[in-house]
């Protein structure tokens, strides 16, 4: 069985500071996906990244970077001067690999994320 | 490039109803996925359509359905609906060998009152 975890439920920052978001996750795959969503108050999810359990580069996208470490089982996420703009809740979810069909997504429970101006 | 649209929007319905939710994917998608997310909690895995077919299904009681189209559209129906099913679902798409890259609609609210 797979599963997610987000430990942090709420974080609350003042603009420009940086925020980091857990996420552990558990599987018995030994190739696996793991991702993170947006979910503004508008309720669509917004696809972030995905990286390959084979693959434990970092990542740098803008003010965005992912931390993952399968020696943890950890993929974490920072916000780099964090904006009004990112507040939302963020998902971390993990599927597996199935060739003959898609995969389904096993998420965590969220972290909502309040930047104050 | 249309995204993945989803009608109704919101919709209220009575205990013991029946419930239908459409879903279009992606332009050049052909798998449709629907998940159902409770307020304050991640999104659950209900199913997956491919080729018309349920591929995968998460612990769903059979009340929960669906179908796929030929035009890869699809529908989520839910029979004698609960307090339990008010929820936003959500539908996903994604093609090819990128099928776990999914693509999320606006969603359905859905109120069982």
């Amino acid at each position: 069985a797979q599963k997610v975890t987000q430990a942090q439920t709420e974080i609350s920052v003042v603009e420009k500071e940086d925020v980091t978001l857990d996420c552990v996750y558990e599987t018995r795959d030994t190739t696996y996906y793991l991702f993170w969503y947006k979910q503004p108050p508008s309720g669509e999810l917004v696809f972030l990244i995905r990286r390959n359990s084979f693959d434990e580069q970092n990542e740098i996208s803008g003010r965005y970077s992912w931390n993952f470490q399968k020696s943890t089982s950890s993929f974490n996420f920072t916000i780099t001067a964090s904006q009004v703009v990112d507040s939302a809740v963020y998902f971390c979810a993990l599927s597996g690999v199935i060739k003959a069909a898609g995969n389904k997504l096993t998420f965590g429970g969220g972290t909502r994320v309040l930047v104050k101006p | 490039d249309a995204g993945v649209t989803q009608s109704p929007t919101h919709l209220i319905k009575t205990r013991g109803q029946q419930v239908t939710l459409r879903c279009s994917p992606k332009s050049g998608h052909d798998t449709v996925s629907w998940y159902q997310q409770a307020l304050g909690q991640g999104p659950q895995f209900i199913f997956q359509y491919y080729e018309e077919e349920e591929r995968q299904r998460g612990n769903f009681p059979d009340r929960f359905s669906g179908h796929q189209f030929p035009n890869y559209s699809s529908e989520l129906n839910v029979n004698a609906l609960l307090l339990g099913d008010s929820a936003l679902y959500l539908c996903a798409s994604s093609s090819g060998t990128g099928r776990n890259k999914q693509y999320f609609g606006p969603g359905t609210r859905l109120t069982v009152t």
